[in-house]
């Protein structure tokens, strides 16, 4: 069965340091999507890429964040000065189409900031 | 605004025990409702979803109905076994064009043998 698969599982960096989430989405999938979830809170979105380029982004999403989809497989997401508050599980997802449809999520990647 | 409040956990319940996890949310326009799961050390993984007023999502036992008129899609399940144990979302979408997803804080669910 097709599944998202992220990389590492964990990452522990120094703020101040970058770091490269890694995720490989489903292959016939063509959007999508990062999220986190940051201890105790709720799940949020923090962008959408479709067509090689962001549909959407949330408040989140500032300036330190960038998205990149390097080849035909991989999607990235960079952070590109990390902060404590970055400390969070960050999951992938991609669909098939955009809206009312199922989302196909990885198994998260743990960013630990110290 | 969008927004999702699920009930807290954690929930412990013994096997066969009749679970509810409640779930409201606030919406502009029409969205469609979604129950996700997480199991340990996998992602979150769809387990029901509506797409419009009154119908009835259903999987593996579970069952959610979506409420307009309270704005409620509460997950039920009438007999819960172990392999049961996990993270539960909800979640919903606006129901456009557009697939971004807003979710509840998650409610851990243990079931004991």
């Amino acid at each position: 069965e097709p599944e998202v698969t992220q990389t590492p599982s964990h990452q522990v960096t120094q703020m101040g340091q970058e770091v490269i989430l890694r995720c490989v989405p489903i292959s016939n999938h063509l959007y999508f999507y990062w999220y986190r979830q940051i201890l105790g809170q709720k799940v949020e979105f923090l962008v959408s890429f479709y067509n090689n380029e962001i549909s959407e982004k949330s408040e989140i999403f500032d300036d330190q964040f960038s998205v990149e989809r390097p080849d035909g497989s991989n999607f990235t997401l960079k952070i590109r000065s990390t902060k404590l508050e970055d400390s969070a599980m960050y999951f992938c997802a991609s669909t098939i189409k955009q809206g009312n449809t199922e989302a196909f999520f990885g198994q998260g990647t743990r960013l630990t900031v110290v | 605004g969008n927004s999702v409040t699920q009930m807290e956990g954690p929930v412990t319940l013994s096997e066969e025990a009749f679970l509810t996890i409640n779930c409201t949310y606030t919406a502009t326009g029409y969205p469609s409702l979604f129950w996700y799961v997480q199991y340990p050390g996998e992602g979150l993984q769809l387990l029901l979803k509506a797409t419009k007023a009154d119908d009835k999502g259903s999987n593996k036992g579970f069952e959610a109905t979506y409420r307009k008129e309270t704005t409620s899609f509460h997950l039920e399940k009438g007999s819960v076994q172990v392999s049961d144990s996990a993270v539960y979302f909800c979640a919903l979408d606006r129901g456009s064009t557009l697939g971004r997803l807003y979710f509840g804080r998650g409610t851990q669910l243990t079931v004991w043998p």
